[in-house]
């Protein structure tokens, strides 16, 4: 069936560094890949998307490109700052009554 | 738009005792899902809802029952509480179409005690 792997965390990076946190999935069909994100203490909101292979989501700074030939979508930011602190989900949208798949999620700590 | 709102934030239940969660949604959307998040973890299904009337179970249905009467609302149901069942609830909805995403309320913090 359809899953989502991702890296686990916590993360923890000095402002400034570069961020990569792996996602990779497994699907029938041709998915829908999302990133969403969650702050302390508040619900998930959607980071970026991409609906087909080789499109590159981006937001906020964060990019991710669907790869099929790898079945990942990394979230890539090249500065982080202490304000991208929270724990992101990578997910995938099946074609089986609209289900979203998600992995387990990905603490981010960034420190001053 | 509200977007998706939840009712409470926050509940304590003794064992054994029952209550609903509300959830609503202002976006006419007809799909409708309930998650529980534990610590540290991921989300895990619990029912979805394709639209009035029509209800399925997730990956963790026990302990729980939904009801769609409406496009609105989408109301979780617990029974009987158990300690196992501490967790952050989330109720999202989309619309349904292809490549769309979800749109989540900000959760209810539950305890079991």
């Amino acid at each position: 069936g359809d899953s989502v792997t991702q890296m686990e965390g916590p993360v923890t990076l000095s402002e400034e560094a570069c961020l990569t946190i792996n996602c990779t999935y497994t699907a029938t069909g041709y998915p829908s890949l999302f990133w969403y994100v969650q702050y302390p203490g508040e619900g998930l909101q959607l980071l970026l998307k991409a609906t087909k292979a080789d499109d590159k989501g981006s937001n906020k700074g964060f990019e991710a490109t669907y790869r099929k030939e790898t079945t990942s979508f990394h979230l890539e930011k090249g500065s982080v700052q202490v304000s991208d602190s929270a724990v992101y989900f990578c997910a995938l949208l099946g074609g089986n009554f609209n289900k979203f798949y998600f992995g387990s999620g990905t603490k981010l700590n960034v420190k001053p | 738009n509200a977007g998706v709102t939840q009712t409470p934030k926050f509940r304590i239940l003794k064992i054994g005792q029952s209550m609903t969660l509300q959830c609503t949604q202002d976006m006419n959307h007809n799909y409708m899902y309930w998650y529980r998040q534990d610590p540290g973890m991921g989300l895990k299904l619990i029912y979805y809802s394709v639209g009035a009337g029509i209800t399925d179970k997730g990956e963790v249905p026990n302990g729980y029952n939904v009801s769609r009467s409406t496009t609105e609302d989408f109301p979780l149901r617990l029974e009987l509480a158990a300690p196992s069942q501490t967790s952050v609830y989330f109720c999202a909805s989309s619309d349904g179409t292809t490549h769309n995403e979800q749109f989540f309320g900000p959760g209810t913090r539950l305890t079991v005690l």
